[in-house]
């Protein structure tokens, strides 16, 4: 079953809009949330993360909301270029479990 | 410091085959994670090392996948005999360990089975 879930699957903004990609998990016990952004021909690299305690982290252009209640959480990306155009994961953990559960990924393009 | 390195890039198999994948960690790294890469399926776990030792070995994935480490900076992933649904791409990543830590990924195996 998938715990990670992701939408849209692609998603297509034009350069200077505010890009919204969703996640929603399962398991309550989740409390680490990082997204990763992967370009092709590359492994996935961290974006920035969210910790539970947090309702909003934000870094540059890119700021994570979180709802713990509905177990959702968003990333935004602001001012969107043609060099964000990429993959992005959205991954949970828990604890000390360093093992991370990702969705299947949000393909973004940032048309021009 | 070096990052994670994958080699090769690109490998072809004929069915049955056996192949073997490598990756360097980051030096000083406990966790390593080998990691199957589709589209349909996503981001799929085969094998997770905590301090060399195998700590998940991702279920499904056990009866032709062997992952193991030689040593702390040295990890194989076998797989044997080769079919063509494993066509995919093999991340291998670490990191410091302990939770809520950052994954390095390395660029990934491309493998094809033909």
């Amino acid at each position: 079953q998938q715990q990670v879930r992701q939408s849209p699957q692609s998603l297509t903004v034009w350069e200077g809009e505010t890009a919204i990609l969703n996640c929603s998990y399962e398991n309550s016990a989740f409390d680490y949330f990082p997204w990763y952004q992967q370009f092709p021909g590359e492994g996935p690299a961290l974006l920035i993360s969210i910790l539970s305690v947090s309702n909003k982290k934000e870094d540059g252009r890119f700021t994570i909301f979180f709802n713990k209640r509905e177990k959702k959480l968003s990333l935004h990306i602001a001012d969107s270029q043609p060099g964000d155009s990429a993959t992005y994961f959205c991954a949970a953990s828990w604890g000390s479990n360093a093992k991370l559960t990702f969705g299947k990924g949000t393909k973004l393009s940032v048309k021009s | 410091d070096a990052g994670v390195t994958q080699t090769p890039r690109h490998e072809v198999a004929e069915k049955g085959q056996t192949i073997i994948l490598k990756c360097e960690p980051v030096s000083g790294h406990n966790d390593l994670f080998w990691y199957r890469q589709t589209k349909i399926q996503g981001l799929e776990l085969l094998s997770y090392f905590r301090s060399k030792s195998l700590m998940e070995d991702g279920g499904a994935f056990k009866d032709r996948f062997k992952a193991e480490m030689l040593n702390s900076s040295f990890s194989t992933l076998k797989i044997q005999p080769t079919e063509p649904k494993d066509s995919a791409v093999y991340l291998c990543a670490s990191s410091l360990g302990w939770g809520s830590e950052t994954l390095y990924f390395g660029s990934g195996t491309r493998l094809t089975v033909l």
